[in-house]
């Protein structure tokens, strides 16, 4: 069965810093994969998805994320974070054989400090 | 603006009661999805419908039961099998060979 685990619950960030958030999945087969970002109060929305090609894949609002296959990794990266960057932010995973099945992790808190 | 609508944001019921979540989506996207959000667990997957007139029952469908007789629209049916049913719910929408999703801003729902 497929599944996501993101490594960190909540993460406190002072502005400026860099942040990268931990995703693994555990699924054998070829992946599409995505992170949704989730502001106080708004809708989930996507933040960047990656379905072939260039492993490193560029989001709206400076993020990043990059597919590492051999480590079964989908990290997100931002290099200098702001404070309306203070969201939850989620990791999701869809399989070839998922159909139209995509499982999400827990989900990590993050919280940047003016 | 194309986007989904979920109502009610806020519901009620009481224990014992079935109610109805609404979903609508002007996307023209074939596939919908609902999922539960509970805090500390991401979100679940309860049933998804990739075509009018056909839906697959998710991870955890027992107790809901769903509908998909318009493209447009996807409600989800909180029964009283449900044995935990206060939650949070998303609906979601994509297209075909898309799985990104456009959600809902969900409703919140409180059985007392």
């Amino acid at each position: 069965a497929q599944s996501v685990s993101q490594h960190n619950h909540h993460v406190i960030l002072s502005e400026a810093a860099s942040l990268e958030l931990g995703c693994n999945y555990s699924y054998g087969g070829t992946v599409n994969l995505f992170w949704y970002v989730q502001y106080p109060g708004q809708h989930l929305q996507l933040l960047l998805k990656y379905f072939s090609g260039d492993p490193l894949v560029k989001g709206i609002k400076g993020f990043e994320a990059e597919f590492i296959k051999s480590k079964f990794s989908f990290n997100l990266r931002k290099p200098s974070v702001q404070w309306s960057d203070t969201a939850e932010y989620f990791c999701a995973v869809n399989g070839n054989t998922g159909g139209f099945k995509t499982i999400f992790g827990a989900g990590t808190r993050l919280f940047v400090k003016a | 603006d194309g986007g989904i609508t979920q109502s009610p944001k806020y519901l009620f019921r009481k224990e014992g009661q079935n109610v109805t979540l609404s979903c609508e989506q002007n996307l023209n996207h074939d596939a919908m999805y609902w999922y539960r959000q509970d805090p500390g667990q991401g979100l679940r997957l309860i049933y998804y419908s990739q075509i009018v007139n056909d839906f697959q029952k998710g991870d955890i469908a027992e107790g809901y039961s769903v509908s998909r007789e318009k493209k447009e629209s996807f409600p989800l049916t909180v029964t009283s099998a449900q044995k935990n049913p206060t939650a949070f719910y998303l609906c979601a929408s994509s297209t075909t060979g898309d799985y990104g999703y456009t959600f809902g801003s969900g409703t919140r729902l409180t059985v007392v």
